[in-house]
């Protein structure tokens, strides 16, 4: 099955900065990679995804790369603030709605100093 | 769209007793919704995938005796924990996909914080 592997498992930056976290997954037949942001007390909640078939997406402070060779995906956001902090986890499946399951990585946990 | 909804947010119960959690798709039909676990501080872990009309399936490792899942319409999945112990205490998630929705993301309801003293 897939494994998921997510760094760092906290990571904590100065408002303004930008944070990376990245992830390998296992499966080479994956092909859709979802982030999700999950803030205290509350389910996760879908910020950005990519498909095997680009390299890379973004959506205003957020951004998505993907390597398919190498296996791994990397979520990048910019100008980051307070608002930010919460858990992110990153996932990767092989399959189409309806039918896939998410493998989830552990978790990084990004502090947003103001 | 794509809102997942789930009740209630938080439940305490008594050892011994049954505790039933609802999840909702909103505003979509789904054929298809899964269940989540997660323990303070770590990832989420699927224990079954239900689907309307049929049994669901359950991961391995979990008691389908023990976590009741009814799929019983299109816009309605329950999660019936039965005969709770601590142990089962964590934060309980559903998502739902819609139905022939082909490369849809998957929403997440807000979670169900279970509590067994």
């Amino acid at each position: 099955g897939e494994n998921v592997e997510q760094h760092p498992s906290t990571l904590s930056v100065q408002e303004g900065d930008s944070a990376v976290i990245k992830c390998t997954y296992s499966d080479s037949a994956s092909n859709y990679f979802p982030w999700y942001k999950q803030e205290l007390g509350k389910g996760p909640q879908l910020i950005i995804d990519i498909r095997s078939n680009v390299g890379e997406k973004k959506d205003q402070r957020i951004a998505v790369t993907l390597n398919k060779t190498a296996k791994h995906f990397s979520l990048h956001i910019t100008e980051t603030q307070p608002e930010d902090s919460a858990v992110y986890f990153c996932a990767a499946t092989f399959g189409r709605a309806g039918s896939y399951q998410l493998t989830f990585g552990k978790g990084t946990k990004l502090s947003v100093i103001p | 769209g794509a809102v997942v909804s789930q009740h209630p947010s938080r439940v305490i119960c008594k050892s011994g007793t049954s505790v039933k959690i609802e999840c909702r798709s909103l505003d979509f039909q789904a054929t298809t919704m899964f269940w989540y676990r997660q323990f303070p501080k770590q990832s989420l872990m699927l224990m079954a995938t239900s689907n309307e009309g049929s049994k669901a399936t359950y991961e391995q490792g979990v008691e389908k005796d023990k976590f009741l899942i009814n799929h019983a319409s299109l816009t309605l999945s329950t999660l019936t924990v039965t005969s709770a112990h601590p142990e089962d205490s964590s934060f309980y998630i559903c998502s739902a996909i819609p139905t022939g929705a082909y490369n849809s993301p998957l929403h997440f309801g807000n979670g169900t914080r279970l509590t067994v003293t």
